[in-house]
């Protein structure tokens, strides 16, 4: 149980376009979501936490208007690059928790997708 | 298909026992592994382990890979309470395309 799919696997885009990408979870409700960014043996970058229904809450740093989150239904979040340039070519994982996030000292656990490379020419 | 396993799922140890965690996979294209603590929100890097046999070290941490029996493990020595938190495995394969197989992770608590 609590498998985490995202779609596509990998994207190739011409500098200027735009791309979604779609986080699911397929077996059970999540509540919130967290889009990630991977850099080669580094840490998880979180960009965003998203709860189902209401507006993402984004990172410092984060261009809110660069990389719209959406968390429509409880089983889908999607995260479009709008006008990608090849700076933002990377690894996008996102993961999901099936309870809304909230400060606690310790982690809620978090199921994550196997990820989207995206590739900008 | 593919899928990374993580033992145990939670631990409650003392301050100053050593743990081992565990990870085996089964994965098709096995690329590397890699170790993550969390603590909040985003999980940090600890090890990427590429070739069996080989420790990595970082501190009281250290972790180790067998290719052939398909897993690793971290161990933390001397444990503190800052070490509480969920240890996390992944495996990037490559299997037409890059992707990341995460285990549910391991839940740490260290008492003083």
């Amino acid at each position: 149980g609590a498998v985490v799919s995202q779609h596509p696997s990998w994207v190739i885009c011409k500098s200027g376009t735009s791309v979604k990408i779609e986080c699911r979870s397929l077996d059970f409700q999540a509540t919130t979501m967290f889009w990630y960014r991977q850099f080669p043996k580094q840490s998880l970058m979180l960009m965003a936490t998203s709860n189902e229904g209401s507006k993402a809450t984004y990172e410092q740093g984060v261009e809110k208007d660069k990389f719209l989150i959406n968390h429509a239904s409880l089983t889908l979040s999607t995260l479009t690059v709008t006008s990608a340039h090849p700076e933002d070519s990377s690894f996008y994982i996102c993961s999901a928790s099936f309870r809304p996030w909230a400060r606690t000292s310790v982690s809620d656990t978090q199921y994550f997708g196997p990820g989207t490379r995206l590739t900008v020419l | 298909e593919d899928k990374v396993v993580q033992s145990p799922l939670s631990l409650v140890v003392h301050e100053g026992d050593t743990v081992t965690l565990n990870c085996s996979y089964e994965v098709t294209n096995f690329r590397s592994l890699l170790w993550y603590k969390q603590e909040k929100k985003a999980p940090t890097f600890l090890f990427m382990l590429t070739s069996s046999g080989i420790e990595k070290k970082s501190g009281r941490l250290s972790s180790i890979l067998d290719k052939k029996e398909l897993f690793s493990i971290l161990n933390i020595t001397a444990t503190q309470t800052g070490d509480s938190a969920i240890y996390l495995c992944a495996v990037e394969a490559t299997s037409g395309t890059y992707k990341y197989i995460f285990g549910t992770g391991t839940r740490l608590k260290v008492l003083a």
